[in-house]
């Protein structure tokens, strides 16, 4: 168990729809990373969140939006949702930003399945 | 920003044999670098890493390196078995970049009895 837990851990939804994807990191950890990884792919980095405010950007399409709160949990929000947005959806969390150097750690994911 | 290759993307290897994935990366502010695997629908754990103010480390029958003037660092992993076969992804980040996780490709690695 790496301590960064996400929810749901299955969602079956139909094009057009908007769903919430849930994270929260381990203790102490500030970071919040969103990373994309469709079937057989690598993993897409999407957003990275430190202490509540947007650190950094990947391909992350306008239909998504993210947001860490007060309490370092963080949503992903996907809308508009299309047939190839079905993919594993996983959250990391990091000290990153404390001055200490360590890895990321990732939930177990989130299948999404768009149809 | 940061680009990492990484090499092979696919490895097959006979169990007992050695195996080398290698990546390359960009950014000369790079300073940590993780090697992370997964299995199949699961999600991706962390066996090593290594500091820029490091050339070499070893776990076990895992190793990695780092030739920082080259920018590129090796993941070795030696008498490989069945249980090793997964997908290994190397990854970048920089302390100066919030330490944004810059993954590589991917490499299946298929160890056969």
């Amino acid at each position: 168990d790496s301590g960064v837990t996400q929810t749901p851990k299955h969602l079956i939804t139909a094009t057009g729809q908007r769903v919430t994807l849930r994270c929260s990191p381990r203790s102490g950890d500030l970071s919040v990373y969103w990373y994309q990884q469709s079937l057989d792919q690598g993993l897409q980095f999407l957003i990275q969140y430190y202490n509540g405010e947007e650190r950094a950007k990947g391909n992350i399409l306008e239909r998504f939006s993210a947001q860490q709160f007060p309490d370092l949990h963080s949503e992903l929000n996907l809308s508009s949702l299309e047939l190839g947005d079905s993919a594993l959806y996983f959250c990391a969390s990091s000290v990153a930003g404390t001055g200490l150097l360590s890895a990321a750690f990732f939930g177990q994911g989130t299948r999404l399945t768009v149809v | 920003g940061e680009n990492v290759e990484q090499h092979p993307s696919t490895l097959s290897v006979q169990e007992g044999d050695s195996a080398v994935i290698k990546c390359t990366y960009s950014d000369s502010a790079s300073n940590y670098f993780p090697w992370y695997k997964q299995e199949l629908g699961k999600r991706p754990q962390l066996i090593i890493d290594i500091r820029s103010n490091v050339g070499e480390k070893k776990d076990q029958r895992i190793a990695v390196t780092l030739n920082k003037t080259a920018k590129h660092f090796s993941l070795h992993i030696t008498e490989t078995q069945p249980e090793d076969s997964a997908v290994y992804f190397c990854a970048a980040s920089a302390t100066t970049d919030f330490q944004k996780l810059v993954f590589g490709t991917g490499t299946r690695l298929l160890v056969s009895p």
